[in-house]
Order: C-alpha cells, then structure tokens, then sequence
C-alpha cells in the first residue's frame, strides 16, 4: 500500500517551454502534497507544500510564479515549470501525506527533468 | 535553521564488512529522523524511523541509533552485501518555518564490491 506515481519519469524540454509533471497517489488519498528538488550529490530540497483545494506554499527562495503547483483532488497534484532553463534541469520528486502534519510521507519514483 | 549533515559522503567497501553511516543536525527539536534508500535515478525507501523519544531502531541488518541532545544519528549496516549498494539519506522531521517539514542531509554513496 502507500504508493505513489509519477509521470513522466523523465522528460527534455527546450529553454523557454514549459513543462508538466503529475503526481498521483494510487492507493490512499493525498490530503497534503510536497514537491522536492534534487540537484546531483545534493539533499532533497523541499520546494513546496500542498493542502488539497488550498494555494501551496512556497520554500524561501523558489519562485511561484516559475513552479506552479495544483492540488485540485486529493490524488493529483501538479508541478508546472514554467519557462524553463537549463538551471531548472533537476530531479523533481514528490511525496504524499494522508494527513496535513507530514508526519506519513510516501514517495513517488522522481522525475528527471533535462532542459537543452 | 535546521542543517543535517551526512559523513563519509562516499563510502566503498567489500562484501561482508559491517560499516556505520554517520548523520548529524543542529537543532535537536526534532519530532523523529528517518533514514531512506535511494537508488541511482529512482525515488525513496523508507528504512527506519525513530521517534524523537527512542533511542534506536532495527529492521533486519539494519540498526539506527538516535542521541538527540547531541544532535546525532547513526545508522549500522550489518555484513554488508552488493544490494545494499546505494545512497542512504538522514532525514529529521520538524516544526519550521510555521509548518512540518522533513529536511535531508545530502546522503551517503555506499559501493559494496563482491
């Protein structure tokens, strides 16, 4: 149980285009959302928090604007990069919590997002 | 602010030995520390969690320890074997910035050679 999707696993995109990426909790429902940042040999970098049907909220330092987040059901969320860049090339991985502490988080597979 | 550091970064060693992987935090006002598995492009693996009122955890070959008012955890692999080739992530779980948050050290790379 506990398992949660991500599409696409990977995905290139060209400098300026925008770029979509889902994450589904299969099994349980999602009440809360997080979004995550990998740079190579780096920690994972909280972006973002999502309560279902609420605005998310933003870590310090990441644009709302650039990562637009939507937690419209409480098994899908999405994480919208908007202009990308070749610094936004990254792994983006998100995780789902039945509740809203963030005390049970399950993690989905990551994406890898390359841009040229 | 919270930083969670991860010693040795990259780790190499043969099959069979038993190894200790060394994670640390600055603010002890933990609720509990988690240690993952990570393998190369893929997501996590929750390996054991301990709340922020024990002292340690164990799951199979696998034992953490957590002494929190020195802002430190370790976790013992025991006879290591090429499986458990992979990046092991520290993770504490705590009340910042006006909501919970789990916030990671940068792991270590673990080679397990046959």
């Amino acid at each position: 149980g506990a398992v949660v999707s991500q599409h696409p696993s990977w995905v290139i995109c060209k400098s300026g285009t925008s770029v979509k990426i889902e994450c589904r909790s299969l099994d349980f429902q999602a009440t809360t959302m997080f979004w995550y940042r990998q740079f190579p040999k780096q920690s994972l970098m909280l972006m973002a928090t999502s309560n279902e049907g609420s605005k998310a909220t933003y870590e310090q330092g990441v644009e709302k604007d650039k990562f637009l987040i939507n937690h419209a059901s409480l098994t899908l969320s999405t994480l919208t990069v908007t202009s990308a860049h070749p610094e936004d090339s990254s792994f983006y991985i998100c995780s789902g919590s039945p509740g809203t502490s963030g005390y049970e988080q399950y993690f989905g597979p990551g994406t890898r997002l390359t841009v040229t | 602010k919270q930083e969670v550091t991860q010693i040795p970064a990259a780790l190499s060693v043969p099959e069979g030995e038993n190894l200790v992987l060394n994670c640390s935090f600055t603010d002890s006002a933990i609720y509990n520390l988690q240690w993952f598995r990570q393998d190369p492009g893929k997501g996590l693996t929750s390996l054991l969690l301990i709340q922020s009122s024990q002292r340690e955890q164990t799951s199979g070959r696998l034992n953490a320890s957590l002494d929190k008012s020195s802002g430190r955890s370790t976790l013992y692999i025991a006879a290591s074997q090429p499986g458990d080739s992979a990046t092991y992530l520290c993770a504490v779980f705590m009340f910042s910035g006006g909501y919970n948050k789990l916030i990671f050290g940068a792991g270590t790379r673990l080679a397990v050679h046959p």
